[in-house]
């Protein structure tokens, strides 16, 4: 089972609507990570967040608006997306830098999200 | 900058044969190595890691061996079962730059027949 909990599995919306991703972990974790993943490719970096404050943000439309409540939550508001934007999103955490940290990511089961 | 490059699939196998997916990486630091799994409709999980020169990663019976000399790390099973079938990602983590995420290579669809 994963730890990293992502709701909902599946969303379709418009592309007028706003909807929400959301994200969870309680594994202490301070790193906190958005990835899009389209068919058949590997998952590309959206966000990183890092003690609560966005460390890296790869250019990503405006259209995506991430935010970190608390070291718990991650959420990724949607709002005017395309129909490009239909993918499987992808919510990760990760141990701070330091001391016995590998670089491992641990990833929840993603949102699969399709704009009509 | 940092890059992972591994063999096209799909790989297509019979049932207990033997499996290897090539995976090599440019790195500017000194990365940790990991090869993640994901099954059909769900996420990534975690296969096996490395995290330093000669380190084997072994799990579910997969092994791959972090080879600093020619910046490898191929995945390797003696024996595949249908279950297996999934897409594989290697990929990397460079612990020396300021940059946290995963490098990923493009993934490696493998399909095991019965």
């Amino acid at each position: 089972d994963t730890e990293v909990t992502q709701t909902p599995k599946h969303l379709v919306m418009g592309m007028t609507n706003k909807k929400s991703l959301k994200c969870e972990q309680h594994m202490g974790h301070r790193a906190m990570y958005w990835y899009k993943q389209k068919a058949k490719k590997p998952p590309e970096l959206m966000f990183v967040y890092s003690y609560e404050k966005l460390s890296i943000n790869e250019s990503v439309p405006s259209r995506f608006s991430p935010e970190c409540p608390n070291s718990s939550l991650l959420n990724l508001h949607l709002h005017a997306l395309q129909p490009e934007d239909s993918a499987l999103y992808l919510c990760a955490s990760s141990q701070d830098r330091g001391r016995g940290n590998t670089g491992e990511l641990f990833f929840g089961e993603g949102s699969r999200l399709t704009v009509l | 900058g940092n890059s992972v490059t591994q063999m096209e699939g799909p790989v297509t196998l019979s049932e207990e044969a033997f499996l290897t997916i090539n995976c090599t990486y440019t790195a500017t630091g000194y990365p940790s190595l990991f090869w993640y799994v994901q099954y059909p409709g769900e996420g990534l999980q975690l296969l096996l890691k490395a995290t330093k020169a000669d380190d084997k990663g072994s799990n579910k019976g997969f092994e791959a061996t972090y080879r600093k000399e020619t910046t490898s790390f191929h995945l390797e099973k003696g024996s595949v079962q249908v279950s297996d079938s999934a897409v594989y990602f290697c990929a990397l983590s460079d612990r020396d730059t300021g940059r946290r995420a995963l490098t990923f290579g493009s993934g490696t669809r493998l399909q095991v027949q019965p």
